[in-house]
């Protein structure tokens, strides 16, 4: 079955910049997805379409995707950014979805 | 507003059943795709799958095929996830979803999420 593959972490000092990878074969084809989830409470969509951002959602988060492989970036990430992420996109058919496996990311 | 709501934690036995409901508000029931996401405890998101309650069509991950049955009620803007005989490795908690754009299936709205455990 098809699978996103992500860092399990990623750690930056307050104001870094965090990127977050997520690789899968069909990410040529098929938009990425990211997902903000903080500990205890129900994720978040914090890109859709690759790059774009909803409403509310800060403008340090940012989204790209270049071949197999999408990023997100967290421009001068803060203490709350601390959470874990999730990449999402579809198989190569478009029918099912798929998660990638989270990247906890730690902003100290 | 847009707004699913989930029924509440569960605690079953081994070879119990069970159905799970999310009910949506604040827009319209069956113009929407409405999924379902599994979390097992300290794991991550696994993608269940997905309903269009406008004509019941059902897409399940590969994974979950005969596992579990997802359904929905339209005249009641209601989804389910139904189990017929648990395991403990059902034991997670379920987030129901809904994409934030009609045609979508990606989500974008998500209910509270409902506990289910099974032990002996």
């Amino acid at each position: 079955s098809y699978e996103l593959t992500q860092p399990p972490s990623v750690s930056v000092s307050p104001g870094q910049t965090a990127r977050i990878t997520c690789s899968g074969d069909a990410l040529p084809k098929r938009y990425a997805y990211w997902y903000q989830q903080r500990s205890g409470q129900a994720p978040v969509l914090v890109i859709y379409d690759d790059s774009k951002r909803p409403s509310g959602i800060p403008e340090r988060f940012s989204g790209s995707s270049s071949g197999t492989m999408a990023t997100l970036t967290i421009s001068g990430a803060q203490v709350e950014d601390e959470a874990d992420y999730y990449c999402y996109s579809t198989d190569s058919s478009g029918t099912h979805g798929v998660f990638g496996g989270g990247t906890k990311l730690t902003v100290l | 507003e847009v707004q699913l709501v989930q029924s509440g934690a569960e605690v079953k036995k081994p070879g119990d059943s069970l159905k799970i409901s999310c009910t949506g508000s604040g827009y319209s029931f069956t113009s929407y795709w409405i999924g379902w996401v599994r979390q097992m405890p300290g794991k991550g998101l696994e993608w269940m799958g997905i309903i269009y309650p406008g004509d019941s069509d059902t897409i399940y991950s590969p994974s979950f095929q005969g596992q579990v049955t997802i359904s929905a009620d339209k005249s009641i803007s209601t989804a389910y996830l139904q189990w017929s005989s648990l395991k403990a490795s059902d034991t997670a908690m379920y987030y129901c979803a809904r994409p934030g754009i009609v045609g979508a299936t990606y989500f974008q709205h998500w209910g509270q999420g409902t506990l289910v455990t099974v032990f002996s």
